[in-house]
Protein backbone atom coordinates (compact mmCIF):
# COMPACT_ATOMS: atom_id res chain seq x y z
CA UNK A 1 0.00 0.00 0.00
CA UNK A 2 1.72 2.95 -1.15
CA UNK A 3 -0.05 5.47 1.80
CA UNK A 4 -2.18 7.54 -0.79
CA UNK A 5 -6.05 8.37 -0.01
CA UNK A 6 -8.10 9.88 -2.55
CA UNK A 7 -11.65 11.24 -1.86
CA UNK A 8 -14.36 11.35 -2.81
CA UNK A 9 -14.06 7.99 -3.99
CA UNK A 10 -17.21 8.66 -5.97
CA UNK A 11 -19.30 11.90 -6.77
CA UNK A 12 -22.18 12.53 -8.71
CA UNK A 13 -22.81 16.30 -9.66
CA UNK A 14 -24.18 18.67 -12.20
CA UNK A 15 -22.67 20.93 -14.55
CA UNK A 16 -21.34 23.93 -14.06
CA UNK A 17 -20.93 23.45 -10.76
CA UNK A 18 -17.19 23.32 -8.91
CA UNK A 19 -15.40 20.16 -8.21
CA UNK A 20 -12.46 19.85 -6.13
CA UNK A 21 -11.00 16.02 -5.66
CA UNK A 22 -8.18 15.56 -2.77
CA UNK A 23 -5.05 13.43 -3.00
CA UNK A 24 -3.16 12.60 0.17
CA UNK A 25 -0.44 10.84 0.68
CA UNK A 26 1.79 9.59 4.35
CA UNK A 27 5.20 9.12 2.16
CA UNK A 28 6.13 12.41 2.48
CA UNK A 29 7.37 12.07 -1.55
CA UNK A 30 8.24 14.95 -3.44
CA UNK A 31 6.19 14.87 -6.68
CA UNK A 32 2.33 14.29 -6.74
CA UNK A 33 0.11 13.56 -10.31
CA UNK A 34 -3.08 13.81 -11.61
CA UNK A 35 -4.78 11.40 -14.26
CA UNK A 36 -7.80 10.77 -15.75
CA UNK A 37 -8.61 7.60 -17.62
CA UNK A 38 -11.03 6.96 -20.05
CA UNK A 39 -11.78 4.13 -22.55
CA UNK A 40 -9.43 3.56 -24.95
CA UNK A 41 -6.98 6.83 -24.38
CA UNK A 42 -5.53 4.65 -21.14
CA UNK A 43 -4.33 7.73 -18.52
CA UNK A 44 -3.41 11.16 -19.72
CA UNK A 45 -1.65 13.18 -17.68
CA UNK A 46 -3.91 16.53 -16.18
CA UNK A 47 -1.20 18.50 -13.68
CA UNK A 48 1.38 17.44 -11.97
CA UNK A 49 3.48 19.06 -8.88
CA UNK A 50 7.26 18.81 -7.95
CA UNK A 51 7.12 20.47 -4.70
CA UNK A 52 4.82 22.40 -2.35
CA UNK A 53 3.41 25.36 -4.58
CA UNK A 54 5.01 24.14 -7.52
CA UNK A 55 2.86 22.79 -10.49
CA UNK A 56 3.23 22.46 -14.04
CA UNK A 57 0.31 20.91 -16.45
CA UNK A 58 -0.13 17.82 -18.55
CA UNK A 59 -1.53 16.95 -21.74
CA UNK A 60 -5.16 17.33 -20.89
CA UNK A 61 -5.04 20.20 -18.65
CA UNK A 62 -7.80 22.82 -19.92
CA UNK A 63 -10.42 23.52 -17.44
CA UNK A 64 -8.41 21.75 -14.23
CA UNK A 65 -6.64 24.26 -11.91
CA UNK A 66 -4.35 22.12 -8.87
CA UNK A 67 -2.96 23.66 -5.36
CA UNK A 68 -0.34 22.21 -3.35
CA UNK A 69 -0.01 24.62 -0.16
CA UNK A 70 1.51 21.33 1.51
CA UNK A 71 3.68 18.07 0.79
CA UNK A 72 0.72 15.78 1.63
CA UNK A 73 -2.01 17.04 -0.37
CA UNK A 74 -2.54 18.32 -3.79
CA UNK A 75 -6.22 19.22 -4.71
CA UNK A 76 -7.83 19.25 -8.43
CA UNK A 77 -10.36 21.85 -9.17
CA UNK A 78 -12.78 21.45 -11.82
CA UNK A 79 -13.92 24.99 -11.57
CA UNK A 80 -17.13 24.94 -13.94
CA UNK A 81 -17.66 20.61 -14.33
CA UNK A 82 -18.57 19.38 -18.02
CA UNK A 83 -19.49 16.22 -19.30
CA UNK A 84 -16.90 16.03 -20.84
CA UNK A 85 -14.88 15.55 -17.45
CA UNK A 86 -16.67 12.22 -16.52
CA UNK A 87 -14.16 10.23 -15.74
CA UNK A 88 -11.98 8.22 -13.35
CA UNK A 89 -9.41 10.35 -11.64
CA UNK A 90 -6.18 8.81 -10.18
CA UNK A 91 -3.86 10.55 -7.55
CA UNK A 92 -0.36 9.79 -8.43
CA UNK A 93 2.92 9.91 -6.06
CA UNK A 94 6.80 9.67 -6.29
CA UNK A 95 9.52 9.75 -4.13
CA UNK A 96 12.48 11.50 -6.37
CA UNK A 97 13.78 13.04 -9.24
CA UNK A 98 14.96 9.52 -10.70
CA UNK A 99 13.29 8.41 -14.17
CA UNK A 100 13.63 4.86 -12.99
CA UNK A 101 11.66 5.45 -10.35
CA UNK A 102 8.04 4.10 -10.62
CA UNK A 103 5.04 6.08 -9.77
CA UNK A 104 2.31 4.74 -6.64
CA UNK A 105 -1.30 5.24 -7.64
CA UNK A 106 -4.63 6.06 -5.59
CA UNK A 107 -7.73 3.72 -6.12
CA UNK A 108 -8.65 6.36 -8.07
CA UNK A 109 -12.31 9.18 -7.70
CA UNK A 110 -15.29 7.69 -10.25
CA UNK A 111 -16.79 11.12 -11.11
CA UNK A 112 -20.13 11.72 -13.24
CA UNK A 113 -21.29 15.49 -14.91
CA UNK A 114 -24.59 15.17 -15.46
CA UNK B 1 8.03 12.63 -29.44
CA UNK B 2 7.27 10.10 -27.14
CA UNK B 3 4.66 7.07 -26.98
CA UNK B 4 3.69 4.01 -26.51
CA UNK B 5 1.41 1.26 -28.58
CA UNK B 6 -0.06 -1.72 -27.27
CA UNK B 7 -1.69 -4.60 -28.78
CA UNK B 8 -5.42 -3.61 -28.67
CA UNK B 9 -7.42 -5.50 -27.05
CA UNK B 10 -9.33 -7.18 -25.38
CA UNK B 11 -7.14 -10.74 -25.06
CA UNK B 12 -9.16 -13.92 -23.74
CA UNK B 13 -7.08 -16.82 -22.68
CA UNK B 14 -7.55 -19.76 -21.28
CA UNK B 15 -6.06 -20.76 -18.18
CA UNK B 16 -2.33 -22.09 -18.32
CA UNK B 17 -2.36 -20.74 -21.68
CA UNK B 18 0.74 -18.77 -22.74
CA UNK B 19 0.29 -14.99 -22.47
CA UNK B 20 2.13 -12.19 -24.44
CA UNK B 21 0.82 -8.69 -24.84
CA UNK B 22 2.68 -6.63 -27.40
CA UNK B 23 4.33 -3.51 -26.50
CA UNK B 24 6.73 -0.85 -28.87
CA UNK B 25 7.47 2.81 -27.99
CA UNK B 26 9.14 5.68 -29.41
CA UNK B 27 10.87 8.08 -27.44
CA UNK B 28 13.32 10.87 -28.15
CA UNK B 29 15.55 10.09 -25.14
CA UNK B 30 16.49 7.29 -23.51
CA UNK B 31 13.55 5.48 -21.52
CA UNK B 32 12.60 3.80 -18.64
CA UNK B 33 10.04 0.94 -19.10
CA UNK B 34 7.27 0.25 -17.33
CA UNK B 35 4.37 -2.36 -16.55
CA UNK B 36 1.09 -1.78 -14.64
CA UNK B 37 -1.55 -3.94 -13.45
CA UNK B 38 -4.93 -2.91 -13.06
CA UNK B 39 -7.49 -4.77 -10.80
CA UNK B 40 -11.61 -4.12 -11.50
CA UNK B 41 -12.25 -1.22 -9.11
CA UNK B 42 -8.62 -0.38 -8.16
CA UNK B 43 -5.71 1.67 -9.18
CA UNK B 44 -2.48 0.87 -11.22
CA UNK B 45 0.27 -1.28 -9.52
CA UNK B 46 3.36 -1.80 -10.77
CA UNK B 47 4.22 -5.07 -12.23
CA UNK B 48 7.56 -4.83 -13.35
CA UNK B 49 10.35 -2.27 -14.66
CA UNK B 50 13.22 -2.30 -17.07
CA UNK B 51 15.99 0.70 -16.73
CA UNK B 52 18.52 -0.09 -19.60
CA UNK B 53 18.71 -1.99 -22.91
CA UNK B 54 18.39 -6.22 -22.27
CA UNK B 55 17.47 -5.59 -19.02
CA UNK B 56 14.73 -7.87 -17.74
CA UNK B 57 12.08 -7.26 -15.37
CA UNK B 58 10.08 -9.78 -13.49
CA UNK B 59 7.01 -10.16 -11.56
CA UNK B 60 4.94 -13.00 -10.35
CA UNK B 61 5.06 -15.08 -13.29
CA UNK B 62 5.47 -12.35 -15.80
CA UNK B 63 8.29 -10.96 -17.71
CA UNK B 64 9.54 -8.21 -20.25
CA UNK B 65 12.41 -7.67 -21.93
CA UNK B 66 14.20 -4.23 -22.61
CA UNK B 67 14.37 -4.45 -26.77
CA UNK B 68 16.38 -1.37 -27.78
CA UNK B 69 17.03 -2.62 -31.26
CA UNK B 70 13.19 -3.10 -31.95
CA UNK B 71 11.89 -0.55 -29.80
CA UNK B 72 9.58 -3.42 -27.62
CA UNK B 73 9.01 -4.44 -24.08
CA UNK B 74 6.34 -7.45 -24.65
CA UNK B 75 4.63 -8.33 -21.72
CA UNK B 76 4.67 -12.64 -21.10
CA UNK B 77 3.37 -15.04 -18.93
CA UNK B 78 4.16 -18.73 -19.46
CA UNK B 79 1.28 -19.84 -17.87
CA UNK B 80 -1.26 -17.81 -16.86
CA UNK B 81 -4.39 -17.82 -14.42
CA UNK B 82 -7.67 -16.60 -13.61
CA UNK B 83 -6.70 -14.13 -11.32
CA UNK B 84 -4.08 -12.53 -13.97
CA UNK B 85 -8.11 -11.51 -15.47
CA UNK B 86 -7.20 -7.27 -14.81
CA UNK B 87 -5.96 -4.19 -17.52
CA UNK B 88 -2.37 -4.32 -18.60
CA UNK B 89 -0.61 -1.23 -19.07
CA UNK B 90 2.82 -0.74 -20.99
CA UNK B 91 4.39 2.91 -19.84
CA UNK B 92 7.64 4.90 -20.37
CA UNK B 93 9.39 7.61 -18.58
CA UNK B 94 12.44 9.14 -20.46
CA UNK B 95 16.01 9.94 -18.42
CA UNK B 96 15.67 13.32 -17.13
CA UNK B 97 11.78 13.59 -17.02
CA UNK B 98 9.08 13.23 -14.26
CA UNK B 99 5.74 12.14 -16.64
CA UNK B 100 4.86 8.66 -17.33
CA UNK B 101 3.61 8.46 -21.37
CA UNK B 102 1.03 4.74 -21.23
CA UNK B 103 0.11 2.90 -23.58
CA UNK B 104 -3.91 2.44 -23.98
CA UNK B 105 -4.12 -0.80 -22.25
CA UNK B 106 -4.91 -4.52 -23.20
CA UNK B 107 -7.85 -5.99 -21.27
CA UNK B 108 -6.94 -9.64 -20.57
CA UNK B 109 -9.69 -12.24 -19.37
CA UNK B 110 -8.56 -15.79 -18.36
CA UNK B 111 -11.44 -18.30 -18.71
CA UNK B 112 -11.24 -21.44 -16.67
Amino acid sequence: DAGITQSPRHKVTETGTPVTLRCHQTENHRYMYWYRQDPGHGLRLIHYSYGVKDTDKGEVSDGYSVSRSKTEDFLLTLESATSSQTSVYFCAIKPGQGSNQPQHFGDGTRLSIL
Amino acid sequence: GNSVTQMEGPVTLSEEAFLTINCTYTATGYPSLFWYVQYPGEGLQLLLKATKADDKGSNKGFEATYRKETTSFHLEKGSVQVSDSAVYFCALTIQGAQKLVFGQGTRLTINP
